[in-house]
């Protein structure tokens, strides 16, 4: 079945700093993926639409200077944390619809810990 | 999309069927439910959708009354690898895909 990768699994950096994560889909192209964030004990919160070849799409709230979206090909969206802090820690999830447009498959999630 | 309420949490016994109700009672024609679940730590994992008639596959029943306004999602034998947070979505299945999580139901399924 359809895969979606993340890298990395989990990353701890320094208040201040940038952190780049991964979404790769593995075995089929996505002109479209979404980037997800979820804190201790709450629901997942769409954060932006990535698209391939254009502008991300960011949901109301979302900063869009410091969380950079890059869509570069068909199978890659970065998800940017510029400047990170503390406050940003949280666990990020992307996830890519396979073509069909009734199921969605997610990647296995980012916990980024900001010290 | 609509909205949709969950209970926050319920129990199963293992081997036990388990029942996960949800209400979406301003559901419009056009919209579909769907069900995600997300083990503890992980990403979220399609189970099923339907839109007005009865489903199943090899995971889960999803049984959607007459009138629309409320769904069940049965795991026939539940085991403990079915402990998990259970989201109920609905949304129109040719939007931009964009799903938007509720709180879901924790399922616990006890040995």
């Amino acid at each position: 079945g359809a895969v979606v990768s993340q890298h990395p699994s989990w990353v701890i950096c320094k208040s201040g700093t940038s952190v780049k994560i991964e979404c790769r889909s593995l075995d089929f192209q996505a002109t479209t993926m979404f980037w997800y964030r979820q804190f201790p004990k709450q629901s997942l919160m769409l954060m932006a639409t990535s698209n391939e070849g254009s502008k991300a799409t960011y949901e109301q709230g979302v900063e869009k200077d410091k969380f950079l979206i890059n869509h570069a090909s068909l199978t890659l969206s970065t998800l940017t944390v510029t400047s990170a802090h503390p406050e940003d820690s949280s666990f990020y999830i992307c996830s890519a619809p396979p073509g069909t447009a009734y199921e969605q498959y997610f990647g296995p999630g980012t916990r980024l810990t900001v010290t | 999309d609509a909205k949709t309420t969950q209970p926050t949490s319920m129990d199963c016994a293992e081997g036990r069927a388990a029942n996960l109700p949800c209400n979406h009672s301003t559901i419009s024609g056009n919209e579909y439910v769907y069900w995600y679940r997300q083990i503890h730590s992980q990403g979220p994992q399609y189970i099923i959708h339907g839109l007005k008639n009865n489903e199943t596959n090899e995971m889960a029943s999803l049984i959607i009354t007459e009138d629309r306004k409320s769904s069940t999602l049965i795991l026939p034998h539940a085991t403990l690898r079915d402990t998990a947070v259970y989201y109920c979505i609905v949304r129109v299945s040719s939007n931009t895909g964009k799903l938007i999580f509720g709180q879901g139901t924790t399922l616990q399924v006890k040995p």
